[in-house]
């Protein structure tokens, strides 16, 4: 058990949907980071949150958008989504939130995302 | 823009047999680490280099930074059943927060 919780662990939605991912570290760290998996594709960064701040956001489109009202609590809201979003959505949190300082990231179980 | 690339894609080995991932940067790293994830599991750290030329062993597996730090190894002496997953790497340049993920190579042990 890495500390990290996501729900729903899955998810089936339309392309008009609006639905909501939710993840939640237990391990006490001040940075979290949301990453899609796709098959046949390496891990790609979404946004990264430092201090409840976005420091980064990787070129994601705005029918993602991402919100963390405190260090512990991070949500990925979709609406519009295409099929071509469907993926594995993995949260995960790092201790430092500093960019000098090298980070171990845990990960959490994932929310498995069909768009019909 | 940065991009880490690892080889193999695949690899099936005979349980006992040794295996090796490498992975290669465009861009010189700051630091690397590496991750496996299990089949229907999430990645799990597995480890992180800072060096030039760093060497780390843990039990089974050995893993080095390239003295250029822009390359690194993953090294799994005799392997076991429980070492199957895909391995990934992860090297962050400076003065990022971002973490570029490697494609990963998916490893399978044949008892």
């Amino acid at each position: 058990e890495t500390g990290v919780t996501q729900t729903p662990r899955h998810l089936v939605m339309g392309m008009t949907n609006k639905k909501s991912l939710k993840c939640e570290q237990h391990l006490g760290h001040n940075a979290m980071y949301w990453y899609k998996q796709s098959a046949k594709k390496p891990l790609e960064l979404m946004f990264v949150y430092s201090l409840e701040e976005r420091v980064e956001n990787n070129s994601v489109p705005s029918r993602f958008s991402p919100e963390c009202p405190n260090s512990s609590h991070l949500f990925l809201h979709l609406h519009t989504l295409q099929p071509e979003d469907s993926a594995l959505y993995l949260c995960a949190s790092s201790p430092y939130p500093g960019l000098a300082i090298p980070d171990t990231q845990y990960f959490g179980p994932g929310t498995r995302l069909t768009v019909l | 823009g940065q991009q880490v690339m690892q080889i193999p894609q695949y690899q099936h080995v005979q349980e006992g047999e040794d295996f090796t991932t490498y992975c290669n940067s465009s861009t010189t790293l700051s630091n690397i680490q590496w991750y496996k994830q299990r089949p229907g599991g999430h990645p799990v750290f597995l480890i992180q280099l800072v060096k030039s030329g760093e060497v780390k062993k843990q039990k089974r597996l050995t893993f080095q930074f390239g003295e250029a730090k822009k390359n690194s190894s993953l090294h799994i002496t005799a392997t076991q059943t429980t070492d199957v997953g895909t391995y990934f790497c992860a090297g962050r340049g400076s003065g990022t927060y971002k973490y570029i993920f490697g494609t990963g190579t998916r490893l399978k042990v044949l008892a």
